[in-house]
């Protein structure tokens, strides 16, 4: 069974303030894709990634995919309110992009 | 244009009681998915299905059974709800490859 451990698990920070949350797996991933969720609401897809060493970046945030392909992190620069909320990176098996395996997810809380 | 909706959106149940979670999507995806989500667990894979009339186990598919006779919807039963089945369930689509997942609104489910 392919598992994706994520961390923290929780993370509460000030306004302003900078974090990294990590994405992490002994299996390697045909690619991977970080999500958002907001209380009630189903994940909202942020990113994929698909080649080893990729970076994207969407406004504040920066992904990166490892080089190997078993590992991803997310970056915020300046946390604003708003971004708070549950953020959740999936990985397709190398045996098939049909099934994505969610990992166990980092609630994030950003104070004014 | 609803994209993926689920009902019903909250049910209890007594134990040993069945009940039919429904899934319709309108956007023509191939690709459906149930998940379970439970607290610092991620989303779990119970079933899912890559075209209509196919369907196919998970990682955690015991005591839940799936249908995709039409397209367009992903039902999941539970014959015999069980305590441990309390949980917000998922439903999601996509096209294909690595596109992304769509994901409906939830259904938050207690078994007494």
């Amino acid at each position: 069974t392919q598992l994706l451990e994520q961390s923290p698990q929780f993370l509460s920070i000030q306004e302003g303030e900078n974090l990294t949350v990590y994405c992490n797996s002994s299996s390697v991933f045909s690619s991977l894709q970080w999500y958002r969720q907001e209380p009630g609401e189903g994940p909202v897809l942020l990113v994929t990634v698909v080649t080893g060493g990729e970076v994207k970046k969407l406004k504040r945030l920066t992904f990166q995919f490892g080089d190997a392909r078993k590992d991803s992190s997310l970056h915020i620069t300046a946390a604003q309110p708003g971004d708070t909320g549950l953020y959740l990176c999936a990985g397709a098996p190398t045996s098939g992009t049909y099934k994505y395996i969610f990992g166990t997810g980092t609630r994030l809380k950003v104070l004014a | 244009n609803a994209g993926v909706t689920q009902t019903p959106k909250f049910r209890v149940l007594k134990t040993g009681q069945s009940m039919t979670l429904l899934c319709a999507q309108d956007m023509n995806h191939e690709y459906m998915y149930w998940y379970r989500q439970d607290p610092g667990m991620g989303l779990r894979l119970i079933h899912y299905s890559v075209g209509e009339g196919t369907t196919a186990k998970g990682e955690v598919p015991d005591g839940y059974n799936v249908s995709r006779l039409k397209k367009q919807n992903f039902l999941l039963g539970l014959e015999s709800a069980a305590p441990s089945q309390t949980s917000v369930y998922f439903c999601a689509s996509k096209r294909n490859g690595n596109e992304k997942l769509f994901f409906g609104s939830g259904t938050q489910l207690s078994v007494l």
